[in-house]
């Protein structure tokens, strides 16, 4: 079945940068499927930051993470990485990776989230 | 970016209750909405999407209805595990954007 694995937990310091991982199983990464990252602050809801093609690398960010955020995907190893730098506080949140269609865009199927912890 | 407005934000229930949430999109998006569920501590999880296509191994007794602009999630009888958060989103295209969500509370 389709499986969507993330890297763990990671605590950094304002100003620096993290990467977060999803490993994709159970069908062919390099299809017909998008990768997104969504993030997730506490009790808050969740958050669109941006999705990648896994075919050619193509991504298209969310206006407020241009310029901070970089999805990235190895195809030898079906993995997408999300990295975000110039963290703040305001970055703590669950991270999640998800899959769609190229269409419908509809997520279906969700990575267990990774947490970033962002201290000053 | 398209807008989704969710109501209410919260709102109390008594098992055996139909409970009926609303997302209003800010331009018209067909029929690309989807409905998730969360739990605490958990992942989303997908009920509906294409506005009204129930996910495989979820109850029927959640629906979703709507098109264009207002798209509706229905929990024709609330059971005791569906007291958790709720939240459309759309995905008519680059920003998906998610409703604020809907908290469904025993009362």
């Amino acid at each position: 079945q389709v499986q969507l694995v993330q890297s763990g937990a990671e605590v950094k310091k304002a100003g620096a940068s993290v990467t977060v991982s999803c490993k994709a199983s159970g069908y062919a990464f390099t299809s017909t499927y998008y990768i997104h990252w969504v993030r997730q602050a506490p009790g808050q809801g969740p958050e669109w930051m941006g999705v990648l093609d896994p075919r050619d690398g193509t991504t298209n960010y969310a206006q407020k993470f241009k310029g901070r955020a970089t999805m990235t995907r190895d195809t030898s190893t079906s993995t997408v990485y999300l990295e975000l730098s110039s963290l703040r506080s305001e970055d703590t949140a669950l991270y999640y990776c998800a899959r769609s269609q190229l269409w419908p865009l509809s997520l279906d199927s969700w990575g267990q989230g990774s947490l970033v912890t962002v201290s000053s | 970016d398209i807008q989704m407005t969710q109501s209410p934000s919260a709102m109390s229930a008594s098992v055996g209750d139909r409970v009926t949430i609303t997302c209003r999109a800010s331009r018209a998006i067909n029929n690309n909405v989807a409905w998730f569920q969360q739990k605490p501590g958990k992942v989303p999880q997908r009920l509906i999407y294409g506005a009204s296509s129930l996910q495989s191994g979820v109850p029927s007794r959640f629906s979703g209805s709507g098109s264009g602009t207002e798209f509706t999630l229905t929990i024709s009888s609330l059971q005791p595990e569906d007291f958790a958060t709720y939240y459309c989103l759309q995905h008519n295209g680059f920003p998906l954007t998610f409703g604020q969500g809907t908290k469904v509370e025993i009362k």
